[in-house]
């Protein structure tokens, strides 16, 4: 069965440094990889996918993220953090192999919180 | 160029009460979807369409019921509300982007949400 986990209920980074948000999956094959932002009070918005190619991502916002085969992870970058980019962030995996219909499965999202 | 939008932004139910909440797209999408956000759960997929008078379940369909009569509208319905149903509602809407096998590599656009609350 697939699954996505996000291990950090919440990240707090200063403001200008590199963050890190963390995401691994369980799939049965090769998966398709999203990140989503939520502002508050707001819908999710799209940030990127790994599809396939390019290990390495590049999103909206300065965003990137890696795509780890053998550690299955797709951890959500930024070199230098902003005030603004205080949001939640999602996860989210898709197994293209799976045959019962529509499925891509969230995490529990992990709160980032930049301070100036 | 609306995007997804839906309707009403927040309600409140009594328990047994009946109500529709409707998303629109003006993107022309295929796909449309109804998710519950709740506190620590991720997004929970109720039910899904992917094309005009199609819907599908998803995985937590019980107590809801949708319709897509319009390829531009998604219906969620909730015939006799229970206090399990307080959560917000998204819909959102994608193409298909499908590759060889049919697989699609959608990306999703989420409408703002509904807060709904049944006491």
């Amino acid at each position: 069965a697939q699954s996505v986990a996000q291990p950090e209920d919440q990240v707090n980074v200063a403001e200008g440094n590199p963050l890190t948000v963390k995401c691994t999956y369980s799939v049965s094959g090769n998966p398709y990889l999203f990140w989503y932002v939520q502002y508050p009070n707001r819908g999710l918005q799209f940030l990127l996918k790994y599809i396939t190619g390019d290990n390495l991502v590049k999103g909206s916002y300065g965003f990137e993220a890696e795509f780890n085969k053998s550690q299955t992870s797709f951890h959500l970058k930024k070199p230098s953090a902003l005030v603004s980019d205080s949001a939640l962030y999602f996860c989210a995996v898709r197994d293209p192999y799976y045959t019962g219909g529509f499925k891509t499965i969230f995490g529990a999202g992990t709160r980032l919180f930049v301070k100036a | 160029n609306a995007g997804v939008t839906q309707t009403p932004k927040f309600r409140v139910l009594k328990t047994g009460q009946s109500m529709t909440l409707l998303c629109a797209q003006d993107m022309n999408h295929e796909y449309m979807y109804w998710y519950r956000q709740d506190p620590g759960m991720g997004l929970r997929l109720i039910h899904y369409s992917v094309g005009e008078g199609t819907t599908a379940k998803g995985e937590v369909p019980d107590g809801y019921n949708v319709s897509r009569l319009k390829k531009q509208n998604f219906l969620l319905g909730l015939e006799s509300a229970a206090p399990s149903q307080t959560s917000v509602y998204f819909c959102a809407s994608s193409y298909y982007t499908g590759l060889a096998g049919g697989t699609s590599t959608d990306t999703q656009y989420f409408g703002p949400g509904t807060r709904l609350t049944v006491l």
